[in-house]
């Protein structure tokens, strides 16, 4: 499974790192993606990270402030959101898989970005 | 990367059948056999429902079915049931990017 952590309410501008810790599963193995979906909106895929991080993609709408990483010695993914804005409130999903295939997602953590 | 295009909307009694599209591109639907489809309750997260355009994951139900022609995909739902009441969302590979489709909300009557 997946849990994601590290929501919450932050200013614009401001910052905020989130996590999700997998079990469950051989991590090491897997590529994996962060996903957000704004409150009464679709999904939006944002990021993925190949199994080494040897390989890493970000959409248009976050790239350059948001930086993606994974330490598979403890089992996690990071996403690590800079200069974050209104339109960045969402919930924030991890999810394992490659090829647009997220066969195992978390229960999502809220970010709220509002002054 | 522009989200594909998804009807809002989809309905069908109990029982029926129901389809729904998923059109994008060249570079994202129509270049690459990996579509898949998410179904997402209130308040959940999503679940992947078919991968590769057509196959369907351990425990999805053989009622659910992918297929694409061209830069369109389409999931269908034969013999609706009220648990399949629920958002759906397509998504493609499409190289550096993955995209999700705009949703649809499936109502069973």
């Amino acid at each position: 499974q997946l849990v994601e952590s590290g929501g919450g309410l932050v200013q614009p501008g401001g910052s905020l790192r989130l996590s999700c810790a997998a079990s469950g599963f051989t991590f090491s193995t897997y590529s994996m993606n962060w996903v957000r979906q704004a409150p009464g909106e679709g999904l939006e895929w944002l990021s993925y990270i190949s199994s080494s991080s040897s390989t890493i993609y970000y959409a248009d709408s976050v790239k350059g402030r948001f930086t993606i990483s994974r330490d598979n010695a403890k089992n996690s993914l990071y996403l690590q959101m800079n200069s974050l804005r209104d339109e960045d409130t969402a919930v924030y999903y991890c999810a394992r898989g490659p090829f647009a295939a997220f066969d195992i997602w978390g229960q999502g953590t809220m970010v709220t970005v509002s002054s | 990367q522009s989200a594909l295009t998804q009807p809002p909307s989809a309905s069908g009694s109990p029982g029926q059948s129901v389809t729904i599209s998923c059109t994008g591109t060249s570079s994202d639907v129509g270049g690459y056999n990996y579509v898949s489809w998410y179904q997402q309750h209130p308040g959940k997260a999503p679940k992947l429902m078919i991968y590769e355009v057509s196959k369907r994951p351990s425990g999805v139900p053989d009622r659910f079915s992918g297929s694409k022609s061209g830069n369109t995909a389409s999931l269908t739902v034969s013999g609706l049931q009220a648990e399949d009441e629920a958002d759906y969302y397509c998504s493609s590979y499409a190289g550096s990017n993955r995209v999700f489709g705009t949703g649809t909300k499936v109502t069973v009557l």
